[in-house]
């Protein structure tokens, strides 16, 4: 059973603050990592892949990936309220291009 | 470029009928997956489509049915409903990047499902 394992939170930081969101995976052959952003009632938007090991830094965003621990993170540097929204992380394991499993979610909240 | 396209966006329905929904994917994207998405258990995987076939099956019953046609729009049907069946339907584009990895799904904006 592959899974993917995240804190459902609430994370509460303060505006400014880096947020730091982490993902555990079950699988040693995934093969990608994402992270989404998903608005009360909105659909996920897709805010950054990786597939190495190390930092990949889009914006504020920075996804961080270490396959030997199976675990991989998102920092937001200088969190805003618009950035307040439940993240999910998923993982794609190769089998099929179009099958991510998904975390349940970390909802994150700052605070002006 | 034009992003994924779901319709309908809403729909109410009565136990026992049968529904249809329907996605056009990312112009140049050959898969499609659905996921059901419930505030109890999260985004689950419902199947994948890639030309024409389907590739991939989540844990549903077989009451959840899909297709695709060869313009790469797919349906998905789900026949009896269920009171449970009520939940945010999404379907999602991807490709494999030139790494050979998926480095990209996008999703549609959703069809929410009441079943009363």
């Amino acid at each position: 059973q592959k899974e993917v394992e995240q804190n459902s939170g609430p994370l509460s930081v303060p505006e400014g603050a880096i947020a730091s969101l982490n993902c555990t995976y079950s699988d040693r052959g995934s093969q990608s990592f994402f992270w989404y952003r998903q608005y009360s009632g909105k659909s996920p938007e897709l805010i950054m892949f990786i597939y190495s090991n190390g930092d990949k830094e889009d914006g504020r965003f920075t996804a961080q990936l270490n396959k030997a621990s199976q675990y991989v993170s998102l920092l937001i540097r200088d969190s805003q309220p618009s950035d307040s929204a439940t993240y999910l992380c998923a993982v794609n394991y190769g089998g099929s291009q179009g099958n991510l499993i998904f975390g349940k979610g970390t909802k994150l909240s700052v605070k002006p | 470029k034009a992003g994924v396209t779901q319709t309908p966006r809403y729909l109410i329905k009565t136990r026992g009928q049968q529904v249809t929904l329907s996605c056009s994917p990312i112009s140049g994207h050959r898969s499609v997956s659905w996921y059901q998405q419930t505030p109890g258990q999260g985004l689950q995987f419902l199947f994948e489509y890639f030309s024409e076939t389907q590739r991939n099956k989540g844990n549903f019953p077989g009451r959840f049915s899909g297709r695709q046609f060869s313009n790469s729009r797919s349906e998905m049907n789900v026949s009896t409903l269920e009171l449970g069946d009520s939940a945010l339907y999404l379907c999602a584009s991807s490709r494999k990047g030139d790494r050979g990895v998926t480095d990209t799904q996008y999703f549609g904006p959703g069809t929410r499902l009441t079943v009363l």
